[in-house]
């Protein structure tokens, strides 16, 4: 089945320490999300990519940061991460083409900092 | 400023019993809504949408929503509900046209009683 995979699905890294999470899909979307959530708030949105067109959004920390090396695969790097990132985070994908369509999600990667 | 409100944080239901999840917005244009669940740990998987035509609109799993324009609404129901409903349910507005940006509503927590 086509789909949006994350990839680990839970991931523990050393406060200040350096992680990347994975996004992988097989929907040949153009649109690839990531998305921030912490418990019991909705998803907030950090960037995505439209095609290879990176978009961050405004409040973003700069810690955040972003590659889509081709259209399956999309990465969310944490340079230095704080107790403050641990949060739920979680890859979209959409095919823009005019107009509105909806986003796919990932199971989601769990971010424990410790 | 564009909004979506869910009004009702936790909302509890006995099995079987009928639901509605209420969601109101606040958006200039047409708006492009959308209905998502969240189950423990999970991801968001899409329910229904509504971007134009009938106002009544079905979706997976037996849920329905209504677009109301006079009431800025798009409320969700469920005739009836089976504890695997027990979950947390995401109201968003696609907003704009640049961006494709989703405006997310607080999500309400659905609690299932035996």
């Amino acid at each position: 089945d086509a789909m949006v995979i994350q990839n680990p699905r839970y991931q523990v890294t050393q406060f200040g320490k350096p992680v990347t999470l994975s996004c992988s899909q097989t929907l040949n979307h153009n649109v690839m999300y990531w998305y921030q959530q912490k418990s019991s708030q909705a998803p907030k949105l950090l960037f995505h990519y439209y095609d290879k067109d990176f978009n961050n959004e405004a409040d973003t920390p700069d810690n955040f940061q972003s590659r889509r090396p081709n259209t399956s695969f999309c990465f969310l790097d944490i340079r230095s991460p704080g107790l403050g990132d641990a949060a739920m985070y979680l890859c979209a994908t959409s095919r823009r083409t005019g107009g509105w369509t909806e986003a796919f999600f990932g199971q989601g990667t769990r971010l424990t900092v410790v | 400023a564009q909004s979506v409100t869910q009004p009702d944080i936790h909302i509890t239901v006995s099995e079987g019993a009928s639901l509605e999840l209420r969601c109101n917005y606040s958006y200039g244009a047409t708006p492009y809504l959308f209905w998502y669940v969240q189950s423990p740990g999970q991801g968001l998987q899409l329910l229904l949408k509504y971007f134009s035509g009938d106002t009544l609109v079905q979706g997976i799993k037996g849920f329905e929503a209504e677009f109301k324009r006079s009431q800025s609404s798009f409320n969700l129901r469920k005739p009836s509900v089976h504890w695997s409903d027990a979950a947390e349910y995401f109201c968003a507005v696609g907003a704009g046209d640049s961006n494709y940006q989703l405006i997310w509503g607080a999500g309400t927590k659905l609690i299932i009683k035996p």
